[in-house]
């Protein structure tokens, strides 16, 4: 079965640039979570999906960040306009409901120059 | 606020030692706690995970310590091998389909 599966895996991006990352979750769950990876604040949710429907985006950094979900096969993370402090590994996880286990994808490495 | 407390942010073992890694938590609402290993330029991959209602786990080389008083959990590595090099992170959530609250991370080095 394929794993969780995300696109672009690098972008390179102007500051001031609209980026659209994408992620197909593993067939069948439930869930989708968006986590951001940087150097100085380790691992942390933006938001996270049940069902498509946004349950927590608490962890959204402010409004130049966006996440749909429309469907149960793909959701996007969209940042407009993009500055260099946007620079960061973003993962995507799935899982199944009643699971407690979630499963990352391989990250886009985002750079914003 | 850091609810998830990890130590040490790096450790170096001679190959075939045992590596210990530790995680201390504050929320006592937590009620699953994994452990993810990364290798550089990959996604966290699950390892191993813990429920409170049990104080050990052990699956193969790897086995989870639990105690709930003291809130706190760790993560061994028996016999460990070169190819055990990579980031580990523990983590919790409170219930299944919540968010991940992640620990900062240990780099482990195994030496051969």
């Amino acid at each position: 079965d394929a794993g969780v599966i995300q696109s672009p895996r690098h972008e390179v991006t102007e500051m001031g640039q609209e980026v659209t990352l994408r992620c197909k979750p593993i067939s069948g769950h439930d869930y989708l979570f968006w986590y951001r990876q940087t150097m100085m604040r380790g691992l942390e949710l933006l938001i996270y999906f049940n069902n498509n429907v946004p349950i927590d985006d608490s962890g959204m950094p402010e409004d130049r960040f966006s996440a749909k979900m429309p469907n149960a096969s793909f959701s996007t993370l969209k940042i407009q306009p993009s500055e260099p402090r946007d620079s960061a590994v973003y993962f995507c996880a799935s899982g199944r409901q009643g699971n407690y286990e979630q499963y990352f994808g391989p990250g886009t490495r985002l750079t914003v120059t | 606020q850091q609810q998830v407390k990890q130590s040490p942010q790096s450790l170096i073992v001679q190959k075939g030692g045992i590596s210990i890694i530790n995680c201390a938590y504050e929320n006592t609402a937590f009620d699953y706690f994994p452990w993810y290993q990364q290798f550089p330029g990959k996604g966290p991959a699950l390892l191993i995970a813990i429920r409170p209602d049990v104080s050990e786990k052990k699956e193969g080389r790897f086995t989870i310590s639990f105690n709930k008083s003291a809130k706190q959990f760790s993560l061994h590595i028996m016999d460990s091998q070169p190819g055990d090099s990579a980031t580990y992170f523990c983590a919790a959530s409170m219930y299944a389909g919540n968010m991940l609250t992640f620990g900062g991370g240990t780099r482990l080095m195994v030496k051969p």
